[in-house]
């Protein structure tokens, strides 16, 4: 059971920088979700693929944040010019197709921006 | 924005007591799923009710649901320290079966 692996585990960057994270689904799901969460909090919705469609995208997201999933397999989450208030865990999931498949999560990438 | 809001926020009880967290939330559902996460790690999923189902029950879990309250409880029975966890509930809203929208989550310790 391969699951959903994200990298990487832990992040730290300056405030400014660009920082991309990768996310590998599990391989037979054509869905995959990305999430926020912060310390204390539940997952906070950013983006949703439907293969390599992304069909939703939350007002969270400001244009500083871009994610891509060619091919419909791995997907990739970047933040250009990082701010503090972008250090959190983030979180990748992906499910298979039907209204009643649970969200498969990964182990999620840690960022903190200094 | 946080569709659903589980009570208590935290959550203390001895080896082999009940567990019970609630869940609230605002609009139709399609269907409420209840996640675990330990510390540090991904969510985990642990069982799924749909919106035409009142009560559900895998193992040591049995939750219900009453969509008139928009209301949902989880219980943990005969609780282990293997339990301490952080517990999400999950709503999935009508005609947007696509994202889940987490609550803000229950801190369960379960002592020795």
């Amino acid at each position: 059971d391969t699951g959903v692996s994200q990298n990487p585990r832990h992040k730290i960057t300056k405030r400014g920088q660009n920082v991309t994270f990768r996310c590998d689904p599990i391989s037979e799901h054509n869905r995959l979700y990305w999430y926020r969460q912060t310390l204390g909090q539940g997952p906070e919705f950013l983006t949703y693929f439907q293969n390599e469609a992304q069909l939703e995208k939350s007002r969270l997201l400001s244009d500083r944040f871009s994610a891509e999933r060619p091919k419909g397999s791995f997907s990739t989450l970047e933040i250009q010019r990082t701010e503090q208030g972008d250090s959190a865990m983030y979180l990748c999931a992906s499910r298979s197709d039907g209204p009643y498949s649970p969200l498969h999560f990964g182990n999620g990438t840690r960022l903190t921006v200094t | 924005s946080q569709q659903g809001e589980e009570d208590p926020q935290a959550l203390s009880i001895q080896e082999g007591e009940n567990a019970t967290m609630n869940c609230s939330y605002k609009t139709s559902i399609n269907n409420l799923q209840w996640y675990r996460q330990n510390s540090g790690r991904g969510l985990v999923h642990l069982i799924l009710i749909r919106s035409n189902e009142r009560e559900k029950h895998s193992g040591r879990l049995r939750v219900t649901l009453d969509t008139s309250k928009k209301s949902s409880s989880l219980l943990i029975t005969a609780s282990r320290a293997a339990d301490t966890a952080s517990y999400f509930c999950a709503t999935s809203l009508t005609g947007t079966a696509s994202k889940l929208t987490f609550g803000t989550g229950t801190r369960l310790q379960v002592t020795l």
